[in-house]
Order: structure tokens, then C-alpha cells, then sequence
């Protein structure tokens, strides 16, 4: 399968523990972006990144949310002292500079109790 | 702020009944208008658009975009219950903020037998 793939499919943390998610986007893919879902929204994006350079950051991501790309391949995306209102589902996006459709990996779920 | 718009956000038909969804923005330096269909796992590319009054077309699915008065529709013509899904719109943006995706909250059709 030579999609965008996320690891993992489902996390359940318990609130304030921090959590990591990975991922890995169409090799050839430059650009990367982290998007959150939550029922009945459609994706609101977070962050993204062409290579290794994070080039922009949603205004309303807090603080406690952080991602890298640190070799231009793959990313992850960290959040710490996880709040019940994390509770979503965090998808990976990939596509080539200059292009305009992004190719959707099939997300990680978060459930934070 | 850019914003979309679709409606309707729920549609019941029939097999065999022909739909169509629409989609409203308004968004600073517009790029593109992007068609994706979701069903449980991650947004799947339909169409990309750019120019008004093209219609792309890809089996029983169609989209055309209208820059003027800033709407798209999708149209799927003899459904079949494998559309059952959540149908998202997004734009694309050029200048500050460019390259991510604003979505629409999706319609989400439903058809039955």
C-alpha cells in the first residue's frame, strides 16, 4: 500500500497523560498536514509542513500541541497533558508542491477520558 | 475568516434518485474547490476545480464551480447505495494562510433500498 498511513488507528489516553501520533505520507509527497475532526465538522486544519520546514500553525492550536518533520519524511504529532476536548480524530495529509488535491491517510482516533 | 458552507447537511433518497449537494464560500484570493467523499475512515479525493462553468465528470458523479456567485454543486445521478457517505467541500486559498484546506461541516447521504 503506497498511501499516506497513520499509526495508530485509536489511542485511549486517561486526561493529562501526553500522547504521540505518527505519520507516513506518499514517499514522493513534499507537503504535509495535520488536520482534526470532530463529529459532525468537517477536518479543521492544524499544521503543515513542505519538507522539514513547518511553515504555518492554526491560530487555535494551543500550546500543548507540537509536530515535527524532522527529516522531511515522516511526522508526528505530540500533544501533552491531553484535555477531554482533545477527544477527535487526527488525520495526516499529504500532496506534492503545486499540486492541489490532498491525499487523506485514514486517521488516528483519540479518545481522551 | 474563510468560511464554507454546504447544504443540505442530511439527505434520505432511493436508489436510483439523483442528488445534488451544494457548497458556498467565501474566502480572500480563492485557489480551488476540492469535492471529497467520506465514509468511516478517511476523506477520499472526488474533484478539484478552479475555472467557472467546467464541469468535471467521473462516472455518475459530476461538479461544476461557480466563481461569480461563489457556490459548487455535486450531482450523482442514479444512486446506489454504496454512496451512502459524508460528502465534504473545501477551498483552497492563495497568499497568507495558502495550501490549507477550509471544509464545510460535509452532507452526509444516506440511500436506501
Amino acid at each position: 500500500d503506497t498511501g499516506v498511513s497513520q499509526d495508530p488507528r485509536h489511542k485511549i489516553t486517561k486526561r493529562g497523560q501526553n500522547v504521540t501520533f505518527r505519520c507516513d505520507p506518499i514517499s514522493e509527497h513534499n507537503r504535509l498536514y495535520w488536520y482534526r475532526q470532530t463529529l459532525g465538522q468537517g477536518p479543521e486544519f492544524l499544521t503543515y509542513f513542505q519538507n522539514e520546514a513547518q511553515l504555518e500553525k492554526s491560530r487555535l492550536l494551543s500550546d500543548r500541541f507540537s509536530a515535527e518533520r524532522p527529516k522531511g519524511s515522516f511526522s508526528t504529532l505530540e500533544i501533552q497533558r491531553t484535555e477531554q476536548g482533545d477527544s477527535a480524530m487526527y488525520l495526516c495529509a499529504s500532496c506534492l508542491a503545486g499540486a492541489y488535491e490532498q491525499y487523506f491517510g485514514p486517521g488516528t482516533r483519540l479518545t481522551v477520558t | 475568516e474563510d468560511k464554507v458552507v454546504q447544504s443540505p447537511l442530511s439527505l434520505v433518497v432511493h436508489e436510483g434518485d439523483t442528488v445534488t449537494l451544494n457548497c458556498s464560500y467565501e474566502v480572500t484570493n480563492f485557489r480551488s474547490l476540492l469535492w471529497y467523499k467520506q465514509e468511516k475512515k478517511a476523506p477520499t479525493f472526488l474533484f478539484m476545480l478552479t475555472s467557472s462553468g467546467i464541469e468535471k465528470k467521473s462516472g455518475r458523479l459530476s461538479s461544476i464551480l461557480d466563481k461569480k456567485e461563489l457556490f459548487s454543486i455535486l450531482n450523482i445521478t442514479a444512486t446506489q447505495t454504496g454512496d451512502s457517505a459524508i460528502y465534504l467541500c473545501a477551498v483552497e486559498a492563495s497568499g497568507a494562510g495558502s495550501y490549507q484546506l477550509t471544509f464545510g461541516k460535509g452532507t452526509k447521504l444516506s440511500v436506501i433500498p
